[in-house]
């Protein structure tokens, strides 16, 4: 079975400081990767995708992808309070027009002031 | 301006009782999809279609139907209602890109069986 693997924290860390936030998959032909937050009670929302190797900056946030390790990982640089959320993880997994993507648990992240 | 609108966005239903969640998108994506959220279970997906005439399940289907009226359109039953299906529900869609293909998600509709 495909998976997609996150800690499921939670993670603590204090205002100001990098949080990093892990991803692994089992499904080496995937293609597509994207993070999405999802504060308490809401949807999830799209943060970022990336879908080569290297890494991708957005602002505070940049995504890393290392597909010879099957790992996607988040960066969260000068975190704020508003950061605490979960993450979600998802990849993109099957080929062709026959893709879904397919969700990590989640990662519990909490920025204490 | 919602792209992707649920109907309602909660409900408290007893134990065999039919409850049907609506779904609707303005972002003319051909893609939608049903899932159900629980603490620590992160999503499940429960069906899926690609197209008005192309339905598929998911992880979880059983006890759950769906029918897609329309492109913009897609609603999920549940035909006798029982407490374990007590969740965070959310629509989401996406595109027929090659590249990105991001689902957008609806503002979810919590049931709760009783």
């Amino acid at each position: 079975q495909k998976e997609v693997e996150q800690n499921s924290g939670p993670l603590s860390v204090p205002e100001g400081a990098i949080a990093s936030l892990n991803c692994t998959y089992s499904d080496r032909g995937s293609q597509s990767f994207f993070w999405y937050r999802q504060y308490s009670g809401k949807s999830p929302e799209l943060i970022m995708f990336i879908y080569s190797n290297g890494d991708k900056e957005d602002g505070r946030f940049t995504a890393q992808l290392n597909k010879a390790s099957q790992y996607v990982s988040l960066l969260i640089r000068d975190s704020q309070p508003s950061d605490s959320a979960t993450y979600l993880c998802a990849v993109k997994m099957g080929g062709g027009s026959n893709y879904k993507l397919t969700f990590g648990k989640g990662t519990l992240l909490t920025v204490n002031p | 301006d919602a792209d992707v609108t649920q109907t309602p966005r909660n409900r408290i239903t007893k134990t065999g009782k039919r409850i049907m969640l609506e779904c609707s998108q303005t972002k003319g994506h051909d893609r939608m999809y049903w899932y159900r959220q629980d603490p620590g279970l992160g999503l499940q997906l429960i069906y899926y279609s690609f197209d008005v005439k192309d339905i598929n399940k998911g992880e979880i289907s059983d006890g759950y139907s769906v029918s897609r009226q329309a492109q913009a359109k897609f609603s999920l039953s549940l035909e006798s209602a029982i407490p374990n299906q007590t969740a965070l529900y959310f629509c989401a869609t996406s595109g027929t890109g090659v590249v990105n293909n991001e689902q957008f998600f609806g503002p979810g509709t919590r049931l709760t069986v009783l």
